[in-house]
């Protein structure tokens, strides 16, 4: 049981780059987190999507674009990579419903711009 | 806008002893209250949780205490010990919008032997 999985681990990006960052789930979670996590700031929800083909943006979305093809996957795109950009990246998924609305989150992905 | 402030930033504890951890909450349509447990190089885990219908949960070492008048809530572990060493986040959410957790800033725990 995977849960959530987060590629790449790490990445070096040059200001004005662009990558995608990868985030699958295995739980038939209809929804779906990214999360930025700064230290001392604890987690900034960047954007969400309550089930294929719905998004939308969270509290800091500027900078990032997200597209959820398939309940499994939600990629976050980010593009002109900027050095405030610098942050570990947290995918996370949950099932809606008043109770087990546990949010499982994956391993992060490190980001560097320089 | 901090809408969930969490404190002490960092806190050092003896081994065997009382961890306490504070977060106070703003939105008053809040309702559900998850702390989550942080190790290096991991994604958050959910710890334990609580729904403002009642003022604590209990679950082994772990404690959460919630204020619904004060719209504070705490989290205490009892018998700190060294594999407790990690950083806690407390968090909200408001019920019909998915998990959209309001995350606290975070605190350092470390449990000295």
């Amino acid at each position: 049981n995977a849960g959530v999985t987060q590629t790449p681990k790490f990445r070096i990006l040059k200001i004005g780059q662009s990558m995608t960052l990868q985030c699958a789930q295995d739980m038939n979670h209809n929804y779906m987190y990214w999360y930025r996590q700064d230290p001392g700031m604890g987690l900034k929800l960047i954007y969400y999507s309550v089930g294929a083909g719905i998004t939308d943006k969270g509290e800091v979305p500027n900078g990032y674009n997200v597209s959820r093809s398939t309940t499994e996957d939600f990629p976050l795109r980010l593009e002109l990579a900027a050095p405030s950009q610098t942050s570990v990246y947290f995918c996370a998924s949950s099932s809606p419903g008043e109770v087990n609305t546990e949010a499982f989150f994956g391993q992060g992905t490190r980001l560097t711009v320089v | 806008q901090q809408q969930v402030k969490q404190s002490p930033q960092s806190l050092i504890v003896q081994k065997g002893g009382i961890s306490i951890i504070n977060c106070a909450y703003e939105n008053t349509a809040f309702d559900y209250f998850p702390w989550y447990q942080q190790f290096p190089g991991k994604g958050p885990a959910l710890l334990i949780a609580i729904r403002p219908d009642v003022s604590e949960k209990k679950e082994g070492r772990f404690t959460i205490s919630f204020n619904k008048s004060a719209k504070q809530f705490s989290l205490h572990i009892m018998d700190s010990q060294p594999g407790d060493s990690a950083t806690y986040f407390c968090a909200a959410s408001k019920g019909g919008g998915g998990n959209k957790l309001t995350f606290g800033t975070g605190t350092q725990l470390k449990v000295e032997l």
